[in-house]
């Protein structure tokens, strides 16, 4: 049984930076695609990233280019998105989720974690 | 604004069938059949029903379909439930700067 349990919630600070985590368990880590998706408040869901671990090159959503950073730490079969320069905007519930290897965006994501909130309020 | 359109919302009675429409660009939905449908009920994370236009995972009941015409992608669910009542999301791979876009999505009342 696949599991990606994510970090607990976090309140940011404009101009800050936040780092979520999510732990991948039952299955092989390193020869599938892990993706961040977020949502915001009442709103739809926005792809913000994704990772092949056995890769380790990312693959970011253009309006997220400059600000985030996704990587991978093998050894604990852990996933990291880390969102630079927060705003307002940002708050949003951060999801991780599972597909395939391949195509960043042709695989499908068929396991999701719990969702990590995180409000970015002065 | 959404890079795939959906209705924002559709309604149905138990045992009908309905249709929710998912419309992209000859980027995206024109071009590939890498067209997948999330399934949202509130406070919980998205769940894989379809992918590659008309694939189900297992466990997914066949009463979730999916077909391509074009750009424009459809899920249908027939024999509608009342725990069908939930956020519908489709999603698209492009080969534009972000691979992956996802519709608005559509909230589906069962009356």
């Amino acid at each position: 049984q696949v599991h990606l349990v994510q970090s607990g919630a976090e309140v940011k600070k404009p101009g800050s930076s936040v780092k979520v985590s999510c732990k991948a368990s039952g299955d092989t880590f390193i020869n599938y695609l892990f993706s961040w998706v977020r949502q915001a408040p009442g709103q739809g869901l926005e792809w913000v990233g994704g990772i092949i671990p056995v890769f380790r090159t990312p693959t970011y959503a253009q309006s997220f280019q400059d600000r985030v950073t996704i990587t991978a730490d093998e050894s604990t079969s852990t996933v990291y998105m880390e969102l630079r320069g927060l705003r307002s905007e940002d708050t949003a519930v951060y999801y991780c989720a599972r597909g395939p290897a391949g195509i960043v965006g042709a695989t499908p994501l068929d396991y999701w974690g719990q969702g990590t909130l995180v409000p970015v309020t002065s | 604004q959404s890079a795939l359109t959906q209705p924002a919302s559709v309604a149905g009675s138990p045992g009908q069938s309905i249709t929710i429409s998912c419309t992209g660009t000859s980027s995206d939905i024109g071009a590939y059949d890498y067209v997948s449908w999330y399934q949202q009920h509130p406070g919980t994370a998205p769940k894989l029903i379809l992918y590659n236009v008309s694939n189900r995972p297992s466990g997914v009941p066949d009463r979730f379909s999916g077909s391509k015409s074009g750009t424009t992608a459809s899920l249908t669910i027939s024999g509608l439930q009342l725990e069908d009542e939930a956020h519908y999301y489709c999603s698209s791979y492009t080969h534009l700067y972000t691979p992956v876009l996802f519709g608005g999505g559509t909230n589906l009342t069962v009356l």
